[in-house]
């Protein structure tokens, strides 16, 4: 039971370069969710899923898209990166309580 | 935005005291959440307490929740060092699409 699992776990993109984070569960939970982590700013929302094929935005969507095809799979997706994109990506999933992935170190320049 | 703010943003303590932070909300919620993080790694669910509740114990850890004053604390009993981390609180709102907004965090050092 690995839990939750995200990869890459590191990774530099230059500005411009897209990019696919991949998030991976083994709990058969319904809601999955991406979140981002700065320094000083907590955790904020990116986008979320309800279960297989939706998905929603959360409070800082924009810049990013996600997919559900699967329901033990969550993509975030940056299509074009920014410098302002440079963070730490945590994926979670849900029953009542979220189960974190380890997290991704991204850094645009 | 929607989410909570903790207080202290940092606390170091001796080992064996007490540690207590403080977490405040803005709306209505139906459970709210406590998680730990240490340093470079994700977060980890420690309690939940629902919205009527008013006290919960796991071990070393005492949550109470106040919806009236929409505020929460968490109090870690006879700390020790490997307590070392940060704590955000979350809340929980149905209403909103089963979404959790975090709080700011808590830094606890505690000192051997």
């Amino acid at each position: 039971n690995a839990g939750v699992t995200q990869t890459p776990k590191f990774r530099v993109l230059k500005t411009g370069q897209s990019m696919t984070l991949l998030c991976a569960q083994d709990m058969n939970h319904e809601y999955m969710y991406w979140y981002r982590q700065d320094p000083g700013m907590g955790l904020r929302l990116i986008h979320y899923s309800v279960g297989e094929g939706t998905t929603a935005k959360g409070e800082v969507p924009d810049g990013y898209n996600v997919s559900r095809l699967k329901k033990q799979n969550f993509l975030l997706g940056l299509e074009s990166a920014a410098p302002s994109q440079t963070s730490v990506y945590f994926c979670a999933s849900s029953n009542y309580e979220q189960y974190f992935g380890p997290g991704t170190r991204l850094t645009v320049t | 935005s929607q989410q909570g703010e903790e207080d202290p943003q940092a606390l170091s303590i001796q080992e064996g005291e007490n540690a207590t932070m403080n977490c405040s909300y803005k709306t209505s919620i139906n459970n709210l959440q406590w998680y730990r993080q240490n340093s470079g790694r994700g977060l980890v669910h420690l309690i939940l307490i629902r919205s009527n509740e008013r006290e919960k114990h796991s071990g070393r850890l005492r949550v109470t929740l106040d919806t009236s004053k929409k505020s929460s604390s968490l109090l870690i009993t006879a700390s020790r060092a490997a307590d070392t981390a940060s704590y955000f609180c979350a809340t929980f709102q149905e209403n909103t699409g089963n979404q959790f907004y975090f709080g700011t965090g808590t830094s606890l050092t505690v000192i051997p």
